[in-house]
């Protein structure tokens, strides 16, 4: 069975850190891009970072440049994201999902996020 | 701009057709992807590309897409469908997935 599951979640006082992991297990992790993606209680999916296959690319959303890190360790099939000088606002509930794309024509994809785990929740507050 | 608009609800009666839309610059470029979210749960994907459903996706759930706008169509509408409703497409670079949709609410009367 294709599973992603998330872990690591907490409650941590504003500036703190805390880091997520996800376990991937059912499918080749190795071969897809992988993203986090949070939802702050009540309100809408946010993508929050992405990383690719081997690591050599990563990419952020503005509001945690600087703050968050995503990693992966291929060898354990496990995606992570390291939190820094958290906020109030980035409490959330954290998904880890799998990004896959498909060729429709020579130079064209259909970019979509196809596994997500259940989430884990952070919540940042004195 | 990055933003990719959705009406907040709308609602549709048990067996009947509803269909939510989504808007934006990215969609001249880039074909959306919908996810179905049910309260406490993790999003599902029920439509990407020009109109494909993943295995296990209801035949009732169809897309499209014209210019800027993107459509998520759920014919015969059931009870389990109502939910909340995303869409998303990629960032202008090619690199990530951009934002989000603000979110449709389907409820089924």
């Amino acid at each position: 069975e294709v599973q992603l599951v998330e872990s690591g979640g907490g409650l941590v006082q504003p500036g703190g850190s805390l880091r997520l992991s996800c376990a991937a297990s059912g499918f080749t992790f190795s071969s897809y891009w992988m993203s986090w993606v949070r939802q702050a209680p009540g309100k809408g999916l946010e993508w929050v970072a992405n990383i690719k296959q081997d690591g050599s690319e990563k990419y952020y959303v503005d509001s945690v440049k600087g703050r968050f890190t995503i990693s992966r360790d291929n060898a354990k099939n496990s995606l992570y994201l390291q939190m820094n000088s958290l906020r109030a606002e980035d409490t959330a509930v954290y998904y880890c999902a799998r990004e896959s794309r498909e060729q429709w024509l020579v130079v064209h994809y259909y970019y979509y996020m196809d596994v997500w785990g259940k989430g884990t929740t952070v919540t940042v507050s004195s | 701009s990055s933003e990719l608009t959705q009406d907040p609800a709308v609602s549709v009666a048990l067996g009947q057709t509803v269909r939510i839309t989504c808007q934006g610059d990215s969609l001249r470029s880039y074909y959306a992807s919908w996810y179905q979210q049910k309260p406490g749960q993790a999003p599902v994907l029920v439509i990407y590309g020009k109109n494909n459903r993943p295995s296990g996706i209801p035949d009732r759930f169809s897309g499209s897409s014209s210019g800027n706008t993107a459509s998520l169509t759920i014919t015969g509408a059931q009870a389990e469908d109502e939910a909340d409703y995303y869409c998303n497409s990629r960032d202008s670079s090619g690199n990530h997935p951009g934002v989000f949709g603000t979110g449709t609410k389907v409820t089924v009367l």
